[in-house]
């Protein structure tokens, strides 16, 4: 199983360029998140899919959207990218559905530099 | 809402010395635990977890005790090696409060020199 996998690694934006990051997952999880890591800020929220068909709010949403294309794939667009949105992304899954706890199994990042 | 705290890095200790990583959490609920571990360039592991109070996790070495009556989870190894060399975060998962969303620190770099 190659457990989340997550597409480009790298990736150089020019401010008001659009780009989607793509995200997939083998282990069957119902649940798929997207966060971004800064520098002294740890992990943020940006978007999250409880199961196919939903996705919600997280706690830095603007500027994102997202689309659960099917069970196994997450994906996230920024359509207008700025400097601020310059960071490291991450993507997550779990099978928080019937479990009390949710451990979520991570990608290995895609680092966006947005000029 | 639910919250986690860490002690501010970066850590800088010597091969086989003891680390110690404070984490404190306000939560409402009843929240499950969790240390995670960032190798360099790499994603987020999971390195252990707790799902009730005083249950103890433990794997690679490194132990956390959920403490329910001073709301901590803190991450103790015996012997660290120059391969520990990572950023640690402290987590909760409270499904009641916050649909079993993952509320994370801002993360402790370790550096373990020779």
């Amino acid at each position: 199983n190659a457990g989340v996998t997550q597409t480009p690694k790298f990736q150089v934006l020019k401010t008001g360029q659009s780009m989607t990051l793509q995200c997939a997952q083998d282990m069957n999880h119902n649940s798929m998140y997207w966060y971004r890591q800064d520098p002294g800020m740890g992990l943020r929220l940006i978007y999250y899919s409880a199961s196919e068909g939903t996705t919600d709010k997280g706690e830095v949403p603007n500027g994102y959207n997202v689309s659960r294309l099917n069970k196994r794939e997450f994906s996230l667009r920024l359509e207008s990218a700025a400097p601020s949105q310059t960071s490291v992304y991450f993507c997550a899954s779990s099978e928080l559905g019937g479990t009390y706890y949710n451990e979520q199994f991570f990608g290995p990042g895609t680092r966006l530099t947005v000029l | 809402g639910d919250s986690v705290t860490q002690m501010e890095g970066p850590v800088t200790l010597s091969e086989e010395a003891f680390l110690t990583i404070n984490c404190t959490y306000t939560a409402t609920g009843y929240p499950s635990l969790f240390w995670y571990v960032q190798y360099p360039g790499e994603g987020l592991q999971l390195l252990l977890k707790a799902t009730k109070a005083d249950d103890k996790g433990s794997n690679k070495g490194f132990e956390a005790t959920y403490r329910k009556e001073t709301t901590s989870f803190h991450l103790e190894k015996g012997s660290v090696q120059v391969s520990d060399s990572a950023v640690y975060f402290c987590a909760l998962s409270d499904l009641v409060t916050e649909g079993g969303k993952l509320i994370f620190g801002q993360g402790t770099e370790l550096s373990v020199k020779p």
